[in-house]
């Protein structure tokens, strides 16, 4: 069974055009991140969550948001897509208990 | 800020043993991942050390020096399968798993 579960794995928008990815999960973890992964380059953590708390990393362009509205849920705002924000988005999931982090499988941003 | 290095490509032969490489610095530091990444798919936990040693789980092994800023994977008997890439992640702080990932190391394994 799926425990980070992202929708759709494969996204087409336009140039400029507001866009939405989703990320759920079954394993009541506390920490969820969002990493960018371009073609031949490893994935590049754009922010994450800590329960509410908000972390954005210092390089993370004001482009991309983040909403979570609970512990399940959370979504990656891009609000202008341009050709470069072309990617793989991974969402993945971490508690306290445990070290590893839990990857969804991913959704491949394509703007045309 | 965080600086992470690893070799970008590795070769070697099915049967063999490989050691990749990390060198990290970080403003701060909870542990250290290596995470598994075939190519199209998400990446797969390996291994997490947080005390200096090794640690070892089956055909592969991590090593961690603190002081040094140091890691390695060691992977034995080496098959087809292990042909991916392989990353490095220093977790930077005390609360959680925040962790970003250095470059990756791509292995091919060769007949």
């Amino acid at each position: 069974d799926a425990m980070v579960i992202q929708n759709p794995r494969y996204q087409v928008t336009q140039f400029g055009k507001p866009v939405t990815l989703s990320c759920s999960q079954t394993l009541n973890h506390n920490v969820m991140y969002w990493y960018q992964q371009k073609s031949s380059q490893a994935p590049k953590l754009l922010f994450h969550y800590y329960d509410k708390d908000f972390n954005n990393e210092a390089d993370t362009p004001d482009n991309f948001q983040s909403r979570r509205p609970n512990t399940s849920f959370c979504f990656l705002d891009i609000r202008s897509p341009g050709l470069g924000d072309a990617a793989m988005y991974l969402c993945a999931t971490s508690g306290s208990l445990v070290p590893e982090a839990f990857f969804g499988q991913g959704t491949r941003l394509t703007v045309v | 800020g965080q600086n992470i290095d690893q070799p970008t490509e590795m070769t070697a032969t099915e049967g063999a043993i490989v050691q990749i490489n990390c060198t990290y610095q970080t403003s701060g530091f909870n542990g250290l991942f290596w995470y598994q990444q075939h190519a199209g798919e998400a990446p797969t936990f390996l291994s997490y050390n947080v005390l200096d040693g090794l640690e070892e789980k089956g055909r592969f092994s991590s090593f961690l020096s603190r002081s040094k800023g140091y890691s390695y994977l060691l992977l034995k008997e080496l098959q087809m399968k292990d042909s991916a890439s392989y990353l490095c992640a220093p977790a930077r702080d005390n609360y959680g798993q925040n962790f970003v990932f250095g470059p990756g190391t791509r292995l091919s394994v060769l007949p």
